[in-house]
């Protein structure tokens, strides 16, 4: 079946620092990645749909200054959570489609931050 | 009113119990119905996806979708403790009028006790 990796899988960092994310379709080409956040207890919400190549799109109320999405490949994504703050704390979550009419997502393992 | 409603639960069964698991939701443009399992801090894996109305059998799992009603279930037969989880019900319209974003309810955590 089609595998999505993540790393870190977690990150402690300090208030004000930028932290990267990666997510990678290890055995298909991802034409679209998504990014999610997750909080204790509730479901998942999506932050920003990337397609490779492109510019993100961000969903209402995500900044995009804050939270930075390169695409540079079908396998790979990144997100970059800038000057992160003790509330950026969170789930973090990828996802990948194989692309065509049955787009199935499927997640990576998630990357749990915690900033100080 | 949200998209997509799911009781978060939690829900606990002795193992062997049969599991109803359900979603309501409002947009009738979704057609594409999938849920997903989610264990403690890790991603959700795709356990069914249904197209349209109708049941679908893989193994223990029964999907049933309803769309006149907009509801959805997830049946477990023979509920194993390995089967305790988060299950989200996802949908989405897959259409180039209805989009293609994928809606998740928020969850229903599953304890199957030994």
């Amino acid at each position: 079946g089609a595998v999505v990796s993540q790393h870190p899988s977690r990150v402690i960092c300090k208030s004000g620092t930028s932290v990267k994310i990666e997510c990678r379709s290890l055995d298909f080409q991802a034409t679209t990645m998504f990014w999610y956040r997750q909080f204790p207890k509730q479901s998942l919400m999506l932050m920003a749909t990337s397609n490779e190549g492109s510019k993100a799109t961000y969903e209402q109320g995500v900044e995009k200054d804050k939270f930075l999405i390169n695409h540079a490949s079908l396998t790979l994504s990144t997100l970059t959570v800038t000057s992160a703050h003790p509330e950026d704390s969170s789930f973090y979550i990828c996802s990948a489609t194989t692309g065509g009419f049955e787009e199935t997502q499927y997640f990576g393992p998630g990357t749990r931050l915690l900033v100080l | 009113q949200k998209e997509v409603e799911q009781d978060p639960g939690p829900l606990s069964v002795p193992e062997g119990a049969i599991v109803s698991l359900n979603c309501t939701y409002s947009n009738s443009a979704f057609q594409y119905f999938m849920w997903y399992r989610q264990y403690s801090r890790k991603g959700p894996e795709l356990l069914m996806y249904t197209y349209s109305s109708g049941n679908k059998e893989d193994g223990r799992f029964t999907a049933q979708v309803d769309k006149s009603s907009k509801y959805i279930s997830l049946f477990i037969r023979d509920s194993q403790p390995s089967d305790s989880a988060t299950y989200l019900c996802a949908m989405s319209p897959r259409s180039n009028t209805g989009g293609f974003k994928t809606i998740f309810g928020a969850g229903t955590r599953l304890f199957v006790k030994a």
